[in-house]
């Protein structure tokens, strides 16, 4: 069984650029959520995609968006960076529907740094 | 407006001993609550959950503790080992049109010392 996979690892933009981050879900799940985690703060949700549509988003502007491709592939768009938006970016997948609690599995994150 | 709190940012307890993390909210909605552990350059790994409708929930080493009215959980970790050291997450769910979402707290700093 292959577990969450994030790419890139590490990442420097400048203010303004456009950055691309992917994740490839655990094999069998179809719910992919992305979360920001700056320093010394817990992850924050910012959305999550169900069947290819956005199903829940957190306190996050548009210029955050996602896509989730037919083999539950993930990615997380984020135009017009700022120096707050360096972060480590989490993506975690689930299999939605049944059972009571639906484990997210997390990857190892993608560390952004806007200068 | 922080709706999970850990107010703890580290805690240091010797080998073999308890270690108690607490965690408390304010959002009654929550349905699960969940412990995620965390090293350096990992993701966060799930640890252990509990439903809102039960007050304790065991796993090996680990139990959940809930006090629903208080809005406070805990978790307990007996005996506590050298490979325990991590920052530790306190999680909470909520859903809204289908969707589920975990809203963290800022973790506490578990360091076991042998």
């Amino acid at each position: 069984e292959t577990g969450v996979t994030q790419s890139p690892t590490h990442l420097i933009k400048t203010r303004g650029q456009q950055v691309t981050l992917r994740c490839s879900s655990q094999s069998g799940h179809n719910t992919v959520s992305w979360y920001q985690q700056a320093l010394g703060q817990g992850p924050q949700f910012i959305f999550q995609y169900y069947r290819e549509e956005e199903n829940g988003r957190g306190n996050f502007p548009p210029r955050f968006s996602g896509l989730q491709f037919p083999n539950y592939s993930s990615e997380l768009n984020v135009n017009a960076l700022e120096l707050d938006d360096s972060a480590l970016y989490l993506c975690a997948s689930s299999l939605a529907g049944g059972g009571s609690y639906n484990e997210q599995f997390f990857g190892p994150g993608t560390r952004l740094t806007v200068l | 407006d922080q709706q999970v709190k850990q107010n703890s940012p580290s805690l240091s307890v010797q080998e073999g001993r308890i270690s108690i993390l607490n965690c408390d909210y304010t959002n009654s909605m929550f349905d699960y609550f969940l412990w995620y552990k965390k090293y350096p350059a990992e993701g966060p790994t799930f640890l252990i959950s509990i439903s809102s409708i039960k007050d304790k929930n065991e796993d090996g080493r680990f139990t959940v503790f809930l006090n629903k009215s208080a809005k406070h959980l805990s978790l307990h970790i007996v005996p506590s080992q050298p490979g325990d050291s991590a920052v530790y997450f306190c999680a909470a769910r909520s859903s809204r049109a289908g969707s589920y979402q975990l809203t963290f707290g800022k973790g506490t700093k578990l360091s076991v010392i042998p």
